[in-house]
């Protein structure tokens, strides 16, 4: 079974670019997260979905970052315009239901110049 | 807000050695626990998962335990072995989040 996938697996871009992360988690998976990871750091949450629906983005920086999944399968998180404080590495994970095990993919690691 | 504390944050053992990791976290209201580890440069691989109404969870050379009341975790790994070498992150989740401790390096010397 294929585990979550992500890509691209490493992006360079200059700050006020846009740049657009895909994630595509485990067949089955209802939850889809999206987390945000600094060096030294453990993962933060962005963005949970169930299914289609966002059901928390509480911790999303708004003016930012926007996040969809269409059909309720694969998602893609965006930021625009990217800044230099949003280097870090960017982990989606899915899993069965929610509080259920949480499966991570290997991420995408963002460095803004 | 639930905090999540991993002490020590590195840990250095020769080969053969049993490693103990210790997990703490402020609110006991959880729903499980969930054990990681990372490689460098990689993402996460869950270890072990431990239901809030279990004690222990084992997986070959890996033991859990959770003591709620407490509000702590340990991550056993027994007869360590250079390829153990990893940063190791421990999660609770709790309404629906998952909190993170920021790990402990692991280091095995062969």
């Amino acid at each position: 079974e294929a585990g979550v996938v992500q890509s691209p697996r490493y992006k360079i871009i200059e700050k006020k670019q846009p740049v657009a992360f895909w994630c595509n988690p485990i067949s089955g998976h209802n939850t889809l997260y999206w987390y945000l990871q600094n060096l030294g750091q453990g993962p933060e949450l962005l963005i949970r979905y169930e299914n289609e629906e966002a059901v928390d983005d509480s911790q999303l920086p708004k003016d930012r970052f926007s996040a969809e999944r269409l059909k309720g399968v694969d998602s893609t998180l965006k930021i625009q315009p990217a800044e230099l404080g949003d280097s870090a590495v960017y982990l989606c994970a899915s899993s069965f239901f929610q509080q259920d095990e949480q499966f991570f993919g290997p991420g995408t690691r963002l460095t803004v110049l | 807000k639930q905090e999540v504390t991993q002490i020590p944050a590195a840990l250095s053992v020769p080969e053969g050695e049993n490693l103990v990791l210790n997990c703490s976290f402020t609110d006991s209201a959880i729903y499980n626990l969930q054990w990681f580890r990372q490689d460098p440069g990689k993402g996460l691989t869950s270890l072990l998962l431990i239901q809030s109404s279990q004690r222990e969870q084992t997986s070959g050379r890996l033991n859990a335990s959770l003591d709620k009341s407490s509000g702590r975790s340990t991550l056993y790994i027994a007869a360590s072995q250079p390829g153990d070498s990893a940063t190791y992150l421990c999660a609770v989740i709790d309404d629906y989040k998952l909190s993170f401790g920021a790990g402990t390096t692991v280091t095995v010397r062969a």
